[in-house]
């Protein structure tokens, strides 16, 4: 069974930081990987894509990379600003599966 | 740009009753999905349509069921509501042609009272 693992699970830091949000998943066999945002009470943006043939994704301010031998997958914002603040979940797709299973999330909060 | 449209935005429902969800995907999406989000937790997958035929299902009580229709609406039906079924829940679609990224609805709050 998939397991997705964010942390940290909380992280406040101050307009203009870069900063990293981690994955971590059990299963190698994934068909891609997604990073989304949710704001409180709303529905989920989806950032960046990586299918497991490629290494990373990259979208304005920020980068997603996926390596499949770890298992693990970043989140890099740069310069941060307080509307990034949300809540971020990575997702798996599995092979052979048309279902995402989503980590618990990593709640950031910049400050202005 | 066309999204995914969830109805209704709130339902307010009592122990035992039915409530039907309804989901209209982006045009031309090939794949449905249904997701439940509790308060403070992650989004647990609930089952998914391809092409209007179910392809994966996942935490889904028995009482709750989901098709999708001809013009590739699909509406999740949830009878015998109990308490913990209070949640938010998501549809989402995508299409293996666009590169199938989800796109999520806004969802529905469904309360139970």
């Amino acid at each position: 069974k998939q397991e997705v693992t964010q942390i940290p699970a909380a992280l406040s830091v101050p307009e203009g930081e870069n900063l990293v949000l981690n994955c971590s998943f059990t299963d190698s066999a994934i068909y891609n990987l997604q990073w989304f945002r949710q704001d409180p009470g709303k529905g989920l943006t989806s950032l960046l894509l990586i299918q497991s043939s490629q290494r990373e994704q990259t979208s304005g301010r920020l980068n997603a990379s996926l390596d499949k031998s770890s298992g693990r997958s970043t989140l890099y914002i740069a310069a941060s600003q307080p509307g990034d603040s949300a809540t971020y979940l990575c997702a798996i797709e599995r092979t052979g599966r048309r279902a995402l299973t989503f980590g618990s999330g990593t709640r950031l909060q910049v400050q202005p | 740009a066309a999204g995914v449209i969830q109805s209704p935005r709130h339902l307010i429902k009592e122990k035992r009753e039915t409530a039907t969800l309804k989901c209209y995907p982006i045009p031309r999406h090939d794949t449905v999905y249904w997701y439940q989000q509790g308060p403070g937790q992650d989004p647990q997958f609930l089952i998914s349509f391809y092409e209007k035929m179910q392809s994966d299902k996942g935490s889904i009580p028995d009482r709750f069921s989901a098709q999708q229709f001809s013009d590739y609406h699909s509406e999740l039906n949830m009878s015998s509501l109990e308490l913990g079924d209070s949640a938010l829940y998501f549809c989402a679609s995508s299409s293996y042609r666009g590169g199938e990224k989800l796109f999520f609805g806004s969802g529905t709050q469904l309360s139970v009272l």
